[in-house]
């Protein structure tokens, strides 16, 4: 069973840090994983998608990588800023033979950043 | 575009009442689903549809019925609530099912 892991659960850190958030997965057999930001009472915005063939995505301040050897993704967030607090969560599509477009969640890293 | 909507925002039932949760949305896409989220879990699937008149289980499909009359709505119904189905209801829709997944912002439900 895909099991999906984000450390750390929280973070606070002053404006202008650079960050790094992970996330794991027991799987290796997977399509592609996307990361989501999440505010508070809101829905989720999709921030990046990396295939399985890829290694890494950019988007602005946002850089996503992907290791499926060893199970892992990380969100790095550079300058972070009071705006991206947040909860920010991780998704993997399964390979062929799992349940069509059925994302495997991470229960997030709600990220404070504090000016 | 409006993306992806839902109807309520926010809604209170009792239990053994009988609702439907609306999504549309207006992109085109073919792929749509409905996750449920939950204090200290991740988001899980409960129903999905490949397209028009295709539908299919999630992962925690018992309590719940889909259909998919057309390719833009795809609407979610509780046929007797119950307590257990209090969470925060998430429609989402993508181009394919490999493609990258557009979330509507949500349904707050809660069942007394």
């Amino acid at each position: 069973k895909q099991e999906v892991t984000q450390i750390p659960a929280a973070l606070s850190v002053p404006e202008g840090e650079n960050l790094v958030l992970n996330c794991s997965f027991t799987d290796s057999a997977i399509y592609n994983l996307q990361w989501f930001r999440q505010d508070p009472g809101k829905g989720l915005t999709s921030l990046l998608l990396i295939q399985s063939s890829q290694r890494e995505q950019t988007s602005g301040r946002l850089n996503a990588s992907l290791d499926k050897s060893s199970g892992r993704s990380t969100l790095y967030i550079a300058a972070s800023q009071p705006g991206d607090s947040a909860t920010y969560l991780c998704a993997f599509l399964g390979d062929r033979g799992s349940t069509l477009g059925r994302l495997y969640f991470g229960r997030g890293t709600q990220l404070t950043v504090w000016p | 575009n409006a993306g992806v909507t839902q109807t309520p925002k926010f809604q209170v039932l009792k239990t053994g009442q009988s609702m439907t949760l609306q999504c549309a949305q207006d992109m085109n896409h073919e792929y749509m689903s409905w996750y449920r989220q939950d204090p200290g879990m991740g988001l899980r699937l409960i129903h999905y549809s490949v397209g028009a008149g295709i539908t299919d289980q999630g992962e925690v499909p018992n309590g719940y019925n889909v259909s998919r009359s057309t390719t833009e709505d795809f609407p979610l119904r509780l046929l007797s609530a119950a307590p257990s189905q209090t969470s925060v209801y998430f429609c989402a829709s993508s181009l394919g099912d490999t493609d990258t997944q557009y979330f509507g912002p949500g349904t707050r439900l809660t069942v007394l």
